[in-house]
């Protein structure tokens, strides 16, 4: 697609549940980021996949967050039993991940997700 | 490992005034500098970068930053604020650490006065 694309753009779900979101990047971009984005928080690293090498998940909150990313193309992040602290937007970003001097992330327009 | 700090989660200038955004990293190795802008209700966009070469770097909508190797800095500037610059600009961090992860900073919110 012409960009990065997030699917749903928002979910509401019940604390307890497990929620999942989609992440399809910009076609030909090796690297793949999570973001999430709390108010007052700034934007705050999760999970990066760069190619085939295994993901470096040193920003993931706790185990109830994982995270997936299948062919080298579509992700998936997975919360389970969630919990009203994680009500966040969650971004997914995507670059070339060559490290050239055109290196820039483009980012997907985010799931605003709502625990109750 | 890498970091980024801005000083200031809130910054407020007159139109027209001097718009100054700190930003400092940490890195053991010369990194990428970025600084992204998020407008109200918009995803976030690439403002401009530093990669090598020049260390005063230009961008859209009249933003420029110098790289400071010494002070460890990455400062946004624009010379006369316009309301339409009122957003949420995120400094960021790349290091070749066998890929390109990007680390942001908290982010500083521009409020434009009239």
């Amino acid at each position: 697609g012409a960009g990065v694309s997030q699917s749903p753009s928002n979910k509401v779900t019940e604390k307890g549940k497990d929620v999942e979101l989609r992440c399809d990047p910009i076609s030909g971009h090796t690297a793949l980021y999570w973001y999430r984005q709390s108010l007052g928080q700034g934007l705050e690293f999760l999970i990066y996949f760069q190619g085939n090498s295994a993901p470096d998940k040193s920003g993931l909150p706790s185990d109830r967050f994982s995270a997936e990313r299948t062919g080298g193309s579509v992700s998936t992040l997975t919360i389970q039993r969630t919990q009203q602290e994680d009500s966040a937007v969650y971004l997914c970003a995507s670059s070339f991940g060559t490290g050239s001097t055109n290196e820039k992330l483009f980012f997907g327009s985010g799931t605003q997700l709502s625990v109750l | 490992a890498q970091s980024v700090t801005q000083l200031g989660s809130h910054v407020s200038v007159s139109e027209g005034a001097l718009v100054l955004l700190r930003c400092n990293y940490s890195s053991s190795v010369p990194p990428y500098l970025f600084w992204y802008v998020q407008y109200p209700n918009q995803g976030l966009q690439l403002l401009l970068k530093y990669t090598t070469g020049a260390t005063l770097v230009k961008g859209i909508n009249g933003f420029e930053a110098e790289f400071k190797k010494s002070e460890t800095s990455f400062h946004l500037t624009k010379p006369s604020a316009h309301m339409s610059d009122a957003a949420e600009y995120f400094c960021a961090v790349s290091l070749n650490t066998g890929g390109f992860k990007t680390i942001f900073g908290a982010g500083t919110r521009l409020f434009v006065k009239a």
